[in-house]
C-alpha cells in the first residue's frame, strides 16, 4: 500500500533553534499533503494544507511566519517550525493524499508515522 | 459546520470481552467519507476503515466490525474478544468529499487489560 515517510522521527533540540521536518510520499504522487499538530492526550489539529507548487493553506490561528511549508515537489512536503520555543514542543504528524479524488476509490489519505519535537 | 464526537474518552475493559467506540458526527454534505484509525503509544496512526456516505452496508473484519447509521449520524466501531494489543487511541473522523480537511474526534482511549 502507499506509504507516507516522516523523517525525522524525534528532535530535541534547544530554544531558538529552527527546526524542519521532511514528509515524502514514498510509492504515489501527493497532489496535496496535510500537516497535523496533536498535543499530548488531545486530538490531531490541522495546521495546513500544501498543495504542490502553490502556497499553504494555513487555518485559522496557525501562525505562517512560525511554521513554514513548502512542498515543491509531488512527493515531498518539508514543515520547518522557526525560531521554535518550548510551547511549540509536540507532535507533529504529516499525510497525503493522491489527485485521485473518485468516490468509490479505496485511497485513504495515507499519514507519516509522525515527529516528536521537543524543545527545551 | 462539521464536527466528530467521541463521547468516550477512555474505556477500561478485560481481556475477550467485546467493547463498542462511540463516533457521532454532524455536517450538512451528503457525500462525504468516515474513517477510524488507531493511535498506539509509539504515535503513528493506522487506518483501519473507510466508508463513503453512499455505503451503509456494515461491514466486519476479523475482530472488528462498524455499525453505520446515517440517520443517526453515528459509525461506531465493534472490537470482538478485545485483547492486550488493542489497547491504543482510536480516532474517529470525517472527510468531506469536495475538500480535503480531516475533521477528527477528540479520541477514545481503550485500555485492555489481560
Amino acid at each position: 500500500g502507499a506509504v507516507v515517510s516522516q523523517h525525522p522521527s524525534r528532535v530535541i533540540c534547544k530554544s531558538g533553534t529552527s527546526v524542519k521536518i521532511e514528509c515524502r510520499s514514498l510509492d504515489f504522487q501527493a497532489t496535496t499533503m496535510f500537516w497535523y499538530r496533536q498535543f499530548p492526550k488531545q486530538s490531531l489539529m490541522l495546521m495546513a494544507t500544501s498543495n504542490e507548487g502553490s502556497k499553504a493553506t494555513y487555518e485559522q490561528g496557525v501562525e505562517k511566519d512560525k511554521f513554514l511549508i513548502n512542498h515543491a515537489s509531488l512527493t515531498l512536503s518539508t514543515l520547518t517550525v522557526t525560531s521554535a520555543h518550548p510551547e511549540d514542543s509536540s507532535f507533529y504528524i504529516c499525510s497525503a493524499r493522491t489527485s485521485d479524488r473518485g468516490l468509490r476509490s479505496n485511497q485513504p489519505q495515507h499519514f507519516g508515522d509522525g515527529t516528536r519535537l521537543s524543545i527545551l | 459546520a462539521q464536527k466528530v464526537t467521541q463521547a468516550q474518552t477512555e474505556i477500561s475493559v478485560v481481556e475477550k470481552e467485546d467493547v463498542t467506540l462511540d463516533c457521532v458526527y454532524e455536517t450538512r454534505d451528503t457525500t462525504y467519507y468516515l474513517f477510524w484509525y488507531k493511535q498506539p503509544p509509539s504515535g503513528e496512526l493506522v487506518f483501519l476503515i473507510r466508508r463513503n456516505s453512499f455505503d451503509e452496508q456494515n461491514e466486519i473484519s476479523g475482530r472488528y466490525s462498524w455499525n453505520f447509521q446515517k440517520s443517526t449520524s453515528s459509525f461506531n466501531f465493534t472490537i470482538t474478544a478485545s485483547q492486550v494489543v488493542d489497547s491504543a487511541v482510536y480516532f474517529c473522523a470525517l472527510n468531506l468529499y469536495n475538500f480535503n480537511k480531516f475533521y477528527f474526534g477528540s479520541g477514545t482511549k481503550l485500555n485492555v487489560k489481560p
